[in-house]
């Protein structure tokens, strides 16, 4: 079974600033994605990046990266110039390319950007 | 990309009784995911509910405490039926239009049951 697990509950970061969120998997899939969602205080969940288990390339999207470890099983978000609209539960998640192409979501970490 | 409308946003609701939750989709789609998240907690996956099959769930949530319709391609209802106060919680229905490309969430449902 695949686990996600972000260790990191609670962080804070300086407007302007750059933060790094990180998020470890377990599975023995071969091939599968990796996402960060967030989710702000409004709830509504929007994706920030995708990562395909097969591409070495790290994503990016504008002021969010990531830098994606296969063999470690590590995929962090690193968020550059961080802005007050950041603010938000941000969530790892594991979807396998074979079977039921279902989300296992990791616990979340609750990111605060102060102004 | 999909745009989905989630009602009702919040209820209150007296334990015993059921509350239904409906999720409009402004497009066809195949898997309708809904899914259970306690405040400040990650999403648990209740189940995934196909267009014309039953819906299948996953472990802990059975049929007949969370039925769920699909009776077309842009529509689903969960029911949270003979409801108690660990039923209060934020429910949320999800799409991805493609497998594996994106996910997109209603508002949720935020239920209180006394």
């Amino acid at each position: 079974a695949q686990t996600v697990t972000q260790s990191q509950p609670e962080m804070s970061v300086q407007e302007a600033e750059t933060v790094t969120l990180s998020c470890t998997y377990d599975t023995s899939e071969s091939n599968y994605y990796l996402f960060w969602y967030k989710q702000p205080p409004s709830r509504q969940m929007i994706l920030v990046i995708r990562q395909e288990a097969y591409k070495q390339q790290n994503a990016t999207e504008n002021r969010f990266s990531v830098n994606f470890q296969k063999a470690a099983k590590s995929f962090s978000l690193k968020i550059s110039d961080s802005q007050l609209g950041d603010t938000a539960m941000y969530f790892c998640a594991f979807m396998a390319v074979s079977g039921t192409y279902k989300y296992i979501f990791g616990t979340g970490t609750r990111l605060k950007v102060l102004a | 990309s999909a745009v989905i409308s989630q009602k009702p946003s919040r209820d209150i609701c007296q334990r015993g009784t059921s509350l239904t939750i409906q999720c409009q989709v402004d497009s066809q789609v195949t898997m309708m995911f809904w899914y259970r998240q306690q405040p400040g907690q990650s999403l648990t996956l209740i189940a995934t509910a196909n267009q014309g099959s039953e819906a299948t769930y996953e472990s802990g949530f059975v049929i007949d405490k969370f039925p769920i319709s699909r009776p077309n391609l842009t529509f689903s209802t969960l029911t949270v039926s003979n409801m108690s106060p660990e039923d209060s919680s934020i429910y949320l229905c999800s799409v991805e239009v493609v497998a594996g490309t994106e996910a997109f969430f209603g508002q949720g449902t935020r239920l209180t049951v006394v």
